[in-house]
């Protein structure tokens, strides 16, 4: 399997801009989660959903912040209009309850707002 | 509040020698710990996870410990390798919802 795949790998836009982050987690894994990663802040988690359906977004900073996931092969995390404080490595991860729900990261989308 | 906090925040250390992380949370009712290895420019990959009724647990040179009554972790590192230069971060399971609280994690490296 080639893992949790996410992209673009790297994203530069302007302020105001719409960015989307794409993921496609492991296949069979039923939980997909979206966190944020900053120096200052470390991983927050930022949405999860199980079996396609948003668990809990509690973690969205505001509501420029969406995320959908479709069907099971596939979720975007999208951002409108973007902020130069949404700078940051945005990571998606999935799981399966079968592994002790052990998540794998993908490899990440750092984002750069201007 | 559910806080993981971790110490040292950043520790250099000679290939070949030992290092030990610590974790220290918050989190109640406890449910899991788990400790991530994060490599630059990638995303964290788990180490251990442990339960309640788990003291210690090992994955090849890294050794985990939990004291549920202290609430208290360390992540032992045997016979450093420059490999193991990364960063370090502690995960706990529980609380209100059995939501993941993150520590900021603790930055390894490792020198000739």
């Amino acid at each position: 399997d080639a893992g949790v795949i996410q992209s673009p790998r790297h994203e530069v836009t302007e302020m105001g801009q719409e960015v989307t982050l794409r993921c496609k987690p492991i296949s069979g894994h039923n939980s997909l989660f979206w966190y944020r990663q900053t120096m200052m802040r470390g991983l927050e988690l930022l949405i999860y959903f199980n079996n396609n359906v948003p668990i809990d977004d509690s973690g969205m900073p505001e509501d420029r912040f969406s995320a959908k996931m479709p069907n099971a092969s596939f979720s975007t995390l999208k951002i409108q209009p973007s902020e130069p404080r949404d700078s940051a490595v945005y990571f998606c991860a999935s799981s399966y309850a079968g592994q002790k729900n052990i998540q794998y990261f993908g490899a990440g989308t750092r984002l750069s707002v201007l | 509040k559910n806080q993981v906090e971790q110490s040292p925040q950043s520790l250099i250390i000679l290939e070949g020698k030992n290092c030990t992380l610590q974790c220290n949370y918050t989190v109640s009712p406890f449910s899991n710990l788990r400790w991530y290895k994060q490599d630059t420019g990638r995303g964290p990959v788990s180490l251990t996870i442990m339960t309640f009724s788990e003291n210690t647990k090992s994955n090849g040179r890294y050794t985990a410990t939990l004291d549920a009554d202290t609430k208290q972790s360390s992540l032992h590192i045997t016979a450093s390798q420059l490999s193991d230069s990364a960063s370090y971060i502690c995960v706990v399971r529980g609380g209100g919802g059995n939501k993941l609280t993150f520590g900021t994690g603790t930055q390894l490296k490792v020198e000739l």
